[in-house]
C-alpha cells in the first residue's frame, strides 16, 4: 500500500516568511508524528497527535511553530516568521494501532531559509 | 526523561562479516520499546526491529537481531551477513508509553567491498 507522504520535498523560503508542509499518513494509521532533523543530526521530536486526544506539543521549540490534523488524517505544520535555525528535514511518521507501535516515515521537507 | 546513547559516531566492516552497533539508554519507565531504524543516503528512514522491555527472547528479523541486555540497558543491533547495501546511517530509539520517539545520535555504517 501507499506509504507516508509529504509535500514538497523542497521548500526555499525567506527569512520571516511563513510556510506551510504537509503530511498524508498510511490510511488506517492512528497517530501521527513530526520530528526534525537538522543536517548530520538526530531526529528531534516536534508533536504527536493520537485520534481524538489533545496533541502532545511538547516538542515544538517556539510558539512560531504550530500543526494540526484534519479529520484524523492529514496533517499541517506551520512554521511562522522563520528564522534561518529552522532550516532543517522536517518528517512525519506514522503508526498503527496495537503495540509495537513502529513508526514509518515519509521522505520528509527539506526547509532552507535563507 | 528517555536517553539514547550511540557512541559510534563511524563503523567500518567488510562485506559478508558480522558487525555491532552499539546502544544504551536510560529510563525510568518499566514499560517502553526499543526501535533501530535505517537512514540511507536518500533520506529516509526505514524500521529494521523492535524489542519491547519485556520481550524475553532478542528480536530478530531476517540478517538483524537485536542484542538485548536489560540489566546493562543496552540494545545493540547485530548485522549479520553485511551487504554494500547495508552502508547508512543507523538510529536506535525509544519509547515509553509507545508515543514518541526519543532517538540518538546515530552510526554511520560503511561496508567495504
Amino acid at each position: 500500500g501507499a506509504g507516508v507522504s509529504q509535500s514538497p520535498s523542497n521548500k526555499v523560503t525567506e527569512k520571516g516568511k511563513d510556510v506551510e508542509l504537509r503530511c498524508d499518513p498510511i490510511s488506517g494509521h492512528t497517530a501521527l508524528y513530526w520530528y526534525r532533523q537538522s543536517l548530520g543530526q538526530g531526529l528531534e521530536f516536534l508533536i504527536y497527535f493520537q485520534g481524538n486526544s489533545a496533541p502532545d506539543k511538547s516538542g515544538l521549540p517556539s510558539d512560531r511553530f504550530s500543526a494540526e490534523r484534519t479529520g484524523g488524517s492529514v496533517s499541517t505544520l506551520t512554521i511562522q516568521r522563520t528564522q534561518q535555525e529552522d532550516s532543517a528535514v522536517y518528517l512525519c511518521a506514522s503508526s498503527p494501532v496495537g503495540p509495537p507501535y513502529e513508526q514509518y516515515f515519509g521522505p520528509g521537507t527539506r526547509l532552507t531559509v535563507t | 526523561a528517555q536517553k539514547i546513547t550511540q557512541t559510534q559516531p563511524g563503523m567500518f566492516v567488510q562485506e559478508k562479516e558480522a558487525v555491532t552497533l552499539d546502544c544504551t539508554y536510560d529510563t525510568s519507565d518499566p514499560s517502553y520499546g526499543l526501535f533501530w531504524y535505517k537512514q540511507p543516503s536518500s533520506g529516509e528512514m526505514i524500521f529494521l526491529i523492535y524489542q519491547g522491555s519485556y520481550d524475553q527472547q532478542n528480536a530478530t528479523e531476517g540478517r538483524y537481531s537485536l542484542n538485548f541486555q536489560k540489566a546493562r540497558k543496552s540494545a545493540n543491533l547485530v548485522i549479520s551477513a553485511s551487504q554494500l547495501g547495508d552502508s547508512a546511517m543507523y538510529f536506535c530509539a525509544m519509547s515509553a508509553g509507545f508515543q514518541k520517539l526519543v532517538f540518538g545520535t546515530g552510526t554511520r555504517l560503511l561496508v567495504s567491498p
